[in-house]
């Protein structure tokens, strides 16, 4: 399974800022997948990127508040813009196994608080 | 109706009991079910696969799948303190699909 390495691991930020989580992955993948874990909920899926083109936004998220960067194969990163308390979750980068099947890997997450 | 429901719990069981965790979902098109174990400050990691209906079993863990019920459940047989964690279903209808994930049940095992 592919070891993912996700910074930083927690941050509280202030009303209006932005944050940018990095994502950063042992091997080569071609997909990559941003998750949101609000307490109490289930992992939603934010938006899928792959490598040399835009990411795909799930429907109720927008690329002007969560711009995504995927340079290269191994890495991507998340921002969360103009933060509002209703943003404050853990945000989790994925990626699928090598068989490319259902099977899912997760970084340790970003615990995000917005005051 | 929600597309996956699972309790959240919290759900706390002595040492050594067997424990079942569960899943209820409404799309009988899924055909692949995960079972995901999440600790504290940590990113959830696969547990359990399984395809279809039927059983799947690795060591202390057993997943069923029951598609004519729509319902899953993950069974942990001598239950250690070390089994604590949140439990996460998770299910989909093939790789090409969004994969759509249950609350999770928060498991304590009290030694």
């Amino acid at each position: 399974s592919a070891v993912i390495s996700q910074k930083p691991s927690r941050d509280i930020c202030q009303r209006g800022t932005s944050l940018t989580i990095q994502c950063q992955v042992d091997s080569q993948v071609t997909m990559m997948f941003w998750y949101r874990q609000q307490p109490g909920q289930s992992l939603t899926l934010i938006a899928t990127a792959n490598q040399g083109s835009e990411a795909t936004y799930e429907s109720g998220f927008v690329i002007d508040k969560f711009p995504i960067s995927r340079p290269n194969l191994t890495f991507s990163t998340l921002t969360v813009s103009n933060m509002s308390p209703e943003d404050s979750s853990i945000y989790l980068c994925s990626v699928e196994s090598e068989e490319r099947d259902e099977k899912l890997f997760f970084g340790s997450g970003t615990q995000l608080s917005v005051l | 109706q929600k597309e996956v429901e699972q309790d959240p719990g919290p759900l706390s069981v002595p040492e050594g009991a067997i424990v079942s965790l569960n899943c209820t979902y409404s799309n009988s098109a899924f055909q692949y079910f995960m079972w995901y174990r999440q600790y504290s400050r940590k990113g959830p990691e696969l547990l359990m696969y399984t395809y279809s209906s039927g059983n799947k079993e690795d060591g202390r863990f057993t997943a069923q799948v029951d598609k004519s019920s729509k319902y899953i459940s993950l069974f942990i047989r001598d239950s250690q303190p070390s089994d604590s964690a949140t439990y996460l279903c998770a299910m989909t209808k093939n790789r090409d699909d969004k994969i759509i994930f249950g609350k999770g049940t928060r498991l304590h095992i009290l030694p």
